[in-house]
């Protein structure tokens, strides 16, 4: 069935250093992803987003790289910083199929140690 | 510029009650989602509407039902409450396009309900 999953749960990082959250979804008809930023009691938050036809996407600090052929998705965070800390959602929407869901991971907890 | 809002806040409700939610999408948003999102699960769809319509439904029970009014506002009810709907209950709104999704979806703050 459909599904995004996640390859770490929890990912610790030093403060200063660059991050990564990997993302595996199934459903290779998936036409649209998106990353969100939630912190703690707070809804999801837009980081930045992905089409396609596109393999690569960068915005303030954060760079997305989709790779269609093994089904991979994964945000890059440069210079992580304490704010930083927070679960990282990827969604997927395979809107080309009729689709107006997000499909949605359980998830990454990003850590940033001072 | 107003970003989406959603109330109440947070909500506690006995098994068998019924609840409604509300949300009021981001200025100029014509389309809202319903998620609901378990304590440390991603959120899950529930059902979307555009012109005061449900155009997609997830894998959620007739107990389930919505509305979305003229204003674009939109609420959520969920009827015989169980346990198990205890959730943070989130709404998001995008610019709906008459066919097809890939429409950014900004997501409300939420509201937590709790079920005894």
């Amino acid at each position: 069935g459909e599904s995004v999953g996640l390859h770490l749960p929890t990912l610790s990082v030093q403060e200063g250093d660059n991050s990564i959250i990997n993302c595996a979804y199934s459903n290779s008809a998936s036409d649209y992803f998106i990353w969100y930023k939630q912190e703690s009691g707070k809804g999801p938050q837009f980081i930045i987003d992905i089409r396609s036809n596109m393999d690569k996407r960068q915005g303030q600090r954060v760079t997305v790289l989709l790779n269609k052929t093994v089904k991979h998705l994964s945000l890059q965070i440069a210079a992580t910083q304490p704010g930083d800390s927070a679960v990282y959602f990827c969604a997927e929407n395979p809107y080309t199929s009729g689709t107006y869901k997000y499909i949605f991971g359980t998830g990454t907890r990003l850590k940033v140690l001072a | 510029d107003a970003g989406v809002t959603q109330s109440p806040t947070h909500l506690i409700k006995t098994r068998g009650q019924q609840v409604t939610l509300r949300c009021s999408p981001k200025s100029g948003h014509d389309t809202v989602s319903w998620y609901q999102q378990a304590l440390g699960q991603g959120p899950q769809f529930i059902f979307q509407y555009y012109e005061e319509e449900e155009r997609q439904r997830g894998n959620f029970p007739d107990r389930f039902s919505g509305h979305q009014f003229p204003n674009y506002s939109s609420e959520l009810n969920v009827n015989a409450l169980l346990l198990g709907d205890s959730a943070l209950y989130l709404c998001a709104s995008s610019l709906g396009k008459q066919r097809g999704g890939g429409d950014t979806q900004y997501f409300g703050p939420g509201t937590r309900l709790t079920v005894l």
